[in-house]
């Protein structure tokens, strides 16, 4: 069956420096795969999205990774503020239908 | 843009009763909206697809009569909890799809 898992479950970083979160699959052939920020309490919040063709994906200081060969995923967080903690869900999608979910990565970052 | 609403935010019930949360896509059309749940410190469970104008297809282990949806229009579903019990007590999400998944801000049900 499909399995996406995201690299830990929480992860704690120091303001300024570079989040990165992991997100692995297996038994899936995503079309693309999606991150969402999703604060407590809320909807999650579309970030990026990158495409199976695609390698790289930039938005201000984010940046996403696909590599379909290993069946990874990196999302990182450049020059990380307290105001980035937050849960992060990856997402794998095929054409218009249903997402799967990530169980998603708690990151806190220290000031 | 791609703004999706949700209604009410949260609510309270007696056991028994039905319940039902709405959801609008506000500057879009979609065609296709997708409700979720999503209990404490785990991530988002599909539970239906919904197509404007057609039955929405559920997932395996979601119970249709229990959980009435409705696609009347391009920018509204609804979702009807029956008879809901404590054990229904979570976290419901909507999303629209419009080149993407927009979710809205999602509506908390306590069954007491």
């Amino acid at each position: 069956s499909q399995k996406i898992e995201q690299n830990s479950e929480a992860l704690n970083i120091q303001e300024g420096k570079t989040a990165t979160l992991t997100c692995n699959y297996t038994n899936y052939s995503p079309a693309y795969l999606q991150w969402y920020r999703q604060d407590p309490g809320r909807g999650p919040v579309f970030l990026l999205l990158i495409r199976e063709n695609e390698k790289e994906k930039r938005k201000e200081r984010l940046k996403v990774t696909f590599d379909t060969t290993l069946k990874q995923s990196l999302f990182h967080i450049t020059a990380s503020q307290p105001a980035d903690s937050a849960t992060y869900l990856c997402a794998l999608g095929q054409g218009a239908q249903k997402l799967v979910f990530g169980q998603g990565t708690r990151l806190t970052i220290n000031p | 843009g791609a703004v999706v609403s949700q209604h009410p935010s949260w609510v309270i019930c007696k056991s028994g009763t039905s319940v039902k949360i709405e959801c609008r896509s506000l500057d879009f059309q979609a065609t296709t909206m997708f409700w979720y749940r999503q209990f404490p410190k785990q991530s988002l469970m599909l539970m239906a697809t919904s197509n404007e104008g057609s039955k929405a297809t559920y997932e395996q282990g979601v119970e249709k009569d229990k959980f009435l949806i409705n696609h009347a229009s391009l920018t509204l579903s609804t979702l009807t909890v029956t008879s809901a019990h404590p054990e229904d007590s979570s976290f419901y999400i909507c999303s629209a799809r419009w080149e993407t998944q927009y979710f809205g801000p999602g509506t908390r049900l306590l069954v007491l």
